[in-house]
């Protein structure tokens, strides 16, 4: 049983340029949920999706946007890349509706140079 | 009012001893409350969470312990091992599984033979 799996490990980009993160959920799962992990910080919530649509979004511009797919797989884009971008970026998924918890994947390495 | 406030940044302990990671939150509507360890270039894996209507939780060698009334919760690990070295986070959420979660800061906790 597949846990959830992020894609590519590691990525690095230059300011201005634009980036996209994919996610398979854990086999079961049908929601998304995309997190930020800057260095030595816990991971600050972005988004989620539910049914292919945004269901929640934190504080985070618009330069971050996302998609789930109908086979509950999920990308998260981001536009004009900043310095401050440089981070971690985690998905979780989970079942709604159900008990059990959101499951992490182990991310995507973002450096902005 | 969102925040979720984690203590100490740091611990150090010899085999054996007893780890205590505390948090603090303000939400009054928050309704679920994990923990979880993150070990180098891995994702967050949740270790035991625990809802306000308990006021202890143990599973293995972890505790929590929770103080509805002060709004605070606390992590113990019992007979450390130096496998127990990673990074801890606290979490809070309103809901259980499928609403986003606010880490605290993270512990980092190192286990000496």
């Amino acid at each position: 049983d597949a846990g959830v799996t992020q894609s590519p490990t590691h990525l690095i980009k230059t300011r201005g340029q634009q980036v996209t993160l994919r996610c398979s959920p854990k086999s079961g799962h049908d929601t998304v949920s995309w997190y930020q992990q800057a260095l030595g910080q816990g991971p600050q919530f972005i988004f989620q999706y539910y049914e292919e649509e945004e269901r929640q979004r934190g504080n985070f511009p618009d330069r971050f946007s996302g998609h789930q797919y109908p086979n509950y797989s999920s990308e998260l884009n981001v536009n004009a890349l900043l310095l401050g971008d440089s981070a971690l970026y985690l998905c979780a998924s989970s079942l709604t509706g159900s008990d059990q918890p959101q499951h992490f994947g182990d991310g995507t390495r973002l450096s902005i140079l | 009012q969102q925040q979720v406030k984690q203590s100490p940044q740091s611990l150090i302990v010899q085999k054996g001893g007893i780890p205590i990671i505390n948090c603090a939150y303000e939400n009054t509507a928050f309704d679920y409350f994990p923990w979880y360890q993150q070990f180098p270039g891995k994702g967050p894996a949740l270790l035991i969470a625990i809802r306000p209507d308990v006021s202890e939780k143990k599973e293995g060698r972890f505790t929590i312990s929770f103080n509805k009334s002060a709004k605070q919760f606390s992590l113990h690990i019992m007979d450390s091992q130096p496998g127990d070295s990673a990074t801890y986070f606290c979490a809070a959420s309103p809901l259980r599984n499928t609403d986003k979660l606010i880490f605290g800061t993270g512990t980092r906790l190192q286990v000496f033979p």
